[in-house]
């Protein structure tokens, strides 16, 4: 019984091309987080929603696009990718917000060749 | 951006060993979170604090939000293999749709 799930689990991709990650939550949490960790493991958040609706956006590229069609889910797109955009992308969700324990999925490492 | 300063980055034990680190930071957070990151895993929450000078356990696990808070502590006693991971600090304020900041990361290895 996944909580939190991503898929894939692996993405190697060449630079320039377009890809998406799905992050699916079963918990019943209105609020969904994607978070990139990089090289160095250093986590850093990028968007976050709650019930579909975007709360915090980090100054992230804009060839970056997540996308909730419902609030058990939160894709993440990515346009035009390229070198730096390797790393592992995790995916997260909480019941709301401030207080609330986020759980998160497995991760997506993503490789630009 | 924000970011906490997390030490030590990386440490060596011997199983039964006692460990230690912490997370500092220029800003007040509302709360203190340490997670565990086990390989090819996502980060699972091991302790939550909420008030300045909370002490909390979880096992073996004890970590205090302190008293400025601007810092937090986490020590594990008795080490076990199991304990192998990265142990990320996580700081986290009111009205910042559940926004975490993260510490660098310590790196924990124990020998059997």
């Amino acid at each position: 019984d996944t909580a939190v799930s991503q898929t894939p689990k692996y993405l190697v991709t060449q630079m320039g091309n377009d890809k998406s990650i799905k992050c699916e939550q079963n918990l019943g949490h209105d609020t969904m987080y994607w978070y990139k960790q990089d090289s160095k493991k250093f986590l850093k958040i990028m968007f976050s929603y709650n019930n579909k609706e975007l709360i915090i956006n980090e100054t992230v590229p804009n060839r970056f696009s997540p996308k909730s069609p419902d609030k058990a889910h939160l894709n993440l797109h990515i346009n035009s990718l390229e070198l730096g955009d390797s790393a592992v992308y995790f995916c997260a969700s909480s019941q709301t917000g401030f207080g609330d324990t986020q759980y998160f999925g497995p991760g997506t490492r993503l490789t630009v060749l | 951006g924000q970011q906490l300063n997390q030490s030590p980055q990386s440490m060596f034990i011997q199983e039964g060993e006692d460990v230690s680190m912490n997370c500092t930071s220029s800003s007040i957070f509302n709360t203190w979170l340490w997670y565990k990151q086990d390989p090819g895993e996502g980060p699972v929450l091991l302790i939550a604090l909420y008030k300045a000078g909370e002490l909390t356990s979880n096992g073996r696990l004890t970590a205090q939000f302190g008293i400025t808070r601007k810092d937090s502590f986490l020590n594990i006693s008795a080490s076990i293999p199991s304990d192998v991971g990265i142990y990320f600090c996580a700081g986290q304020w009111k009205n910042q749709g559940g926004k975490l900041i993260f510490g660098q990361g310590t790196e924990l290895s124990v020998k059997p």
